[in-house]
């Protein structure tokens, strides 16, 4: 089975500029996640999907973070504007079933703001 | 709130030894207890599952314990090879549901 799809890998932007990420799951998985991992420390969640509604959301910095999953399926992570704390990996992972089961991760997303 | 904190943050080994990870996490009240594996550039790679009944688990030449009583929890690798270098995380699972990982331990194994 394919695993999940992350876009781009890689991302270099000036800070101020908006950026966005791309993440697809596995087929027939319903639970979607966010988390960024800053460089040397473990993952962090920024928000949880079940199918398009989001469940938790406590950790995203809604100021300038947004997130959207609008048919269940693909989801889009934006920052806007975005700053030089952001640098990081955004991971994105998926599991099937709302009861939390190990989740698949993509490859992640590394962002650098200058 | 849960923390978890893994020991040591990095370790370099020669082939072939056996070496232990360790990790321990402040509130007792988990649903389970994972190990992962992290390649550079790469996601993560669950290794063992350790539910909250459990006091171990165990695949290949991997075996992670469980005590949740003391709030700890190690990985042993037998044989280490050079394949096995990567950063190990541990993630614990709680009444949220949600995954809380520790910071990780770089391992290095030398050929």
């Amino acid at each position: 089975e394919a695993g999940v799809v992350q876009s781009p890998r890689y991302k270099i932007i000036e800070k101020k500029q908006p950026v966005a990420f791309w993440c697809n799951p596995i087929s027939g998985h319903n639970t979607l996640y966010w988390y960024l991992q800053n460089l040397g420390q473990g993952p962090e969640l920024l928000i949880r999907y079940e199918n398009e509604e989001a469940v938790d959301d406590s950790q995203l910095p809604k100021d300038r973070f947004s997130a959207e999953r609008l048919k269940g399926v693909d989801s889009t992570l934006k920052i806007q504007p975005a700053e030089l704390g952001d640098s990081a990996v955004y991971l994105c992972a998926s599991s099937f079933g709302e009861v939390s089961r190990t989740p698949s991760f993509g490859p992640g997303t590394r962002l650098t703001v200058t | 709130k849960q923390e978890v904190t893994q020991i040591p943050a990095a370790l370099s080994v020669p082939e072939g030894e056996n070496l232990v990870l360790n990790c321990s996490f402040t509130d007792s009240a988990i649903y389970n207890l994972q190990w992962f594996r992290q390649d550079p550039g790469k996601g993560l790679t669950s290794l063992l599952l350790i539910q909250s009944s459990q006091r171990e688990q165990t695949s290949g030449r991997l075996n992670a314990s469980l005590d949740k009583s003391s709030g700890r929890s190690t990985l042993y690798i037998a044989a280490s090879q050079p394949g096995d270098s990567a950063t190990y995380l541990c993630a614990v699972s709680g009444a949220t549901n949600k995954l809380i990982f520790g910071t990780g331990t770089l391992l290095a194994v030398q050929p």
